[in-house]
């Protein structure tokens, strides 16, 4: 069955470091939805991509869709003590939306 | 504009009771979605209602059942609670379909001793 897996599960980093976050499908995906879960938090939707090769950027966050509409990344620049918390990617399948096994980002002043 | 409402906040129940999760969804989502988030773990999709039937259930037992009414809010039934069952349960929604984002809830958080 479909299956969305991310890595790492968990990364822990300086402020001020740059992270990353990456995501893999294993079908083809009509588009990659991120969500982020702060601590104690539940999901908040950040941005949805559909177009292969699409780039997006949110301040800090860039996402990408990779060419083959199965793999995304999170790229976070310069990260700040308010990153921290799980960030999961989510591919929709025909009646369900797969939500990745999700990356727990810890920042460390 | 008002976001995904649930009730209640916390639960306390003992095992084998019953238990029912309550969800208001924003207005104009026609899609309510249920998830289970054990502590500290992943989303695993219980219940997806759209249009007052239900659309697709996930690997759960038929003790996990739901409804939505004729104003788009649901209900997420437990029956025969088990320990495992303490999780928290997060309701969302959307415009029908999984190609739209979903808006989530604060979730209920359950706990069975």
């Amino acid at each position: 069955g479909q299956q969305v897996m991310q890595i790492p599960q968990y990364q822990h980093v300086q402020e001020g470091e740059d992270f990353t976050t990456y995501c893999n499908s294993s079908t083809t995906l009509s588009n990659i939805q991120w969500y982020k879960q702060r601590p104690g938090g539940h999901p908040v939707f950040l941005i949805q991509l559909v177009k292969s090769g699409e780039v997006k950027k949110q301040k800090r966050l860039t996402f990408q869709f990779g060419e083959a509409k199965k793999n995304s990344s999170l790229h976070i620049t310069a990260t700040q003590t308010t990153d921290v918390g799980t960030y999961f990617c989510a591919g929709p399948g025909a009646n369900n939306l797969f939500f990745g096994t999700g990356t727990r980002l810890t920042v460390i002043p | 504009e008002a976001g995904v409402t649930q009730s209640p906040t916390h639960l306390i129940k003992t095992r084998g009771q019953q238990v029912t999760l309550r969800c208001s969804p924003i207005s104009g989502h026609t899609s309510v979605y249920w998830y289970q988030q054990a502590l500290g773990l992943g989303l695993q999709f219980l219940l997806w209602y759209d249009e007052g039937e239900e659309r697709n259930r996930g690997n759960f037992p038929p003790r996990f059942s739901g409804r939505q009414f004729p104003n788009y809010s649901s209900e997420l039934n437990v029956n025969a609670l088990e320990l495992e069952d303490s999780a928290l349960y997060l309701c969302a929604s959307s415009f029908g379909g999984f190609t739209y984002e979903q808006y989530f809830g604060p979730g209920t958080r359950l706990t069975v001793t």
